[in-house]
């Protein structure tokens, strides 16, 4: 069964540094997300991409954040410059469509800043 | 936007007895409640999810139900076995249908 992967599983930096996130979605999937989850805490929406460019962000997607599609087969999450709460699994996830389609959530990148 | 709350945060039942968990959303706009089911330090997995053209979905021992007139939305688990220990989110889409709002979990204990 095809499925959404993630690297690192788990990665962790200094306050300050570049972190950037890795994702392959499912290949026939149209539309791709980043959610976050600080640990114990719910699932939250960050950001969705459609055909190269954002659809939506949420208020936690501030200019610290980018996304990225650099070819066929990634997407990205960059933090620019890492803060102590930024420290959360961050889950990609993609979808055959945005109406019906249900998402796939890849298993997700630990982020640790100290 | 979209504000979904879910209760209750924690859920102990004896194996074999049912589970509920209940959900409110307050955009009479949406139209598809999903639920998820979150193991410890795994992805979150669709485990049934249900449209506003219907009032009750059921998948074996899984059912959802959902009141539209009074935005609240159901899992119902019965014969509770110890693997359906796990946290469970609802859903409801805020503007497009992939931009979630999730619920605040609820974290389901089943002793045996």
């Amino acid at each position: 069964e095809p499925e959404v992967t993630q690297t690192p599983s788990h990665q962790v930096t200094q306050m300050g540094q570049e972190v950037i996130l890795r994702c392959v979605p499912i290949s026939n999937h149209l539309y791709f997300y980043w959610y976050r989850q600080i640990l114990g805490q719910k699932v939250e929406f960050l950001v969705s991409f459609y055909n190269n460019e954002i659809s939506e962000k949420s208020e936690i997607f501030d200019d610290q954040f980018s996304v990225e599609r650099p070819d066929g087969s990634n997407f990205t999450l960059k933090i620019r410059s890492t803060k102590l709460e930024d420290s959360a699994m961050y889950f990609c996830a993609s979808s055959e469509w945005d109406g019906t389609g249900e998402l796939f959530f890849g298993e997700g990148s630990r982020l640790t800043v100290l | 936007g979209e504000n979904v709350e879910q209760h209750p945060s924690t859920l102990s039942v004896q194996e074999g007895d049912s589970a509920v968990i209940k959900c409110t959303y307050s955009d009479s706009a949406s139209n598809y409640f999903p639920w998820y089911k979150q193991e410890l330090g795994k992805r979150p997995q669709l485990i049934i999810d249900i449209r506003s053209n219907v009032g009750e979905k059921k998948d074996q021992r899984i059912a959802v139900t959902l009141n539209k007139t009074a935005k609240h939305f159901s899992l119902h688990i019965t014969e509770t076995q110890p693997e359906d220990s796990a946290v469970y989110f609802c859903a409801a889409p805020t503007d497009s249908w992939g931009k979630l709002q999730f619920g605040a979990g609820t974290q389901v204990v089943v002793t045996p």
